[in-house]
């Protein structure tokens, strides 16, 4: 079975521009979460979804938005970019979202904002 | 609150064993170990649960002790493949919202 993908791989953009990224889950898992990763540091949770539900959010501003779609797909979407938004995000997906459910994370997109 | 992990880095030789400890200041229900290799995704290795229990596949092994809210790692005659940054992802209630908080890591090189 193919793992959690996301699109695109790299992605360079400019300060007040808008960034979309995409994950697809592993097939038969419905919750997919977003974190992001600046170097040196722990992946930092952004938002859970689960059955087309945000199920959680993390500490960041209004310009990160998510969705997810019926066939469990996500995209997080940046408004606004600022220079430490650069960072590797991740995506991963589990079956329910549950507390004792295994996220397995895809290879993540790197973003650097010039 | 981010668990702390410990050591922040260590260098081991081929065979040779490491514990890496991660802390909460919060009364924990899952403790989650991912290794990551530079540039690449975190690999899950194993999850545990409050309840003091200790998991183990191969030579990693780990243990969560509920009351002390810490979690350890166990790495045993060690291989090159290890090499990499381990870390810690807690979750603090049943609530299933998914939301782990990482530690910062522990960077791990083992060489010949």
């Amino acid at each position: 079975d193919a793992g959690v993908t996301q699109s695109p791989t790299h992605l360079i953009k400019t300060r007040g521009q808008h960034v979309t990224l995409r994950c697809s889950p592993i097939s038969g898992h419905k919750s997919v979460s977003w974190y992001q990763q600046v170097l040196g540091q722990g992946p930092q949770f952004i938002f859970q979804y689960y059955e087309k539900e945000e199920r959680g959010r993390g500490n960041f501003p209004d310009r990160f938005s998510a969705r997810q779609f019926p066939n469990y797909s996500s995209e997080l979407n940046v408004n606004a970019l600022l220079l430490g938004d650069s960072a590797l995000y991740l995506c991963a997906s589990s079956r329910r979202g549950a507390s004792t459910d295994t996220q397995y994370f895809g290879p993540g997109t790197r973003l650097t904002v010039l | 609150q981010q668990p702390v992990q410990s050591p922040q880095a260590v260098i081991l030789r081929e065979g040779e064993d490491a514990v890496i400890n991660c802390s909460s200041s919060k009364a924990l229900y899952s403790v989650h170990w991912y290794r990551q290799k530079h540039g690449e995704a975190p690999v899950f290795l194993m999850i545990l649960l409050k309840g003091g229990e200790q998991k183990g596949h191969d030579k990693i092994s780990a243990s969560f002790n509920e009351k002390k809210q810490q979690s350890s790692l166990y790495l045993t005659a060690s291989q090159l493949s290890y090499s990499g940054t381990y870390f810690c992802g807690t979750e603090s209630s049943s609530s299933n919202t998914g939301k782990l908080i990482f530690g910062q890591g522990t960077t791990l090189q083992v060489k010949p």
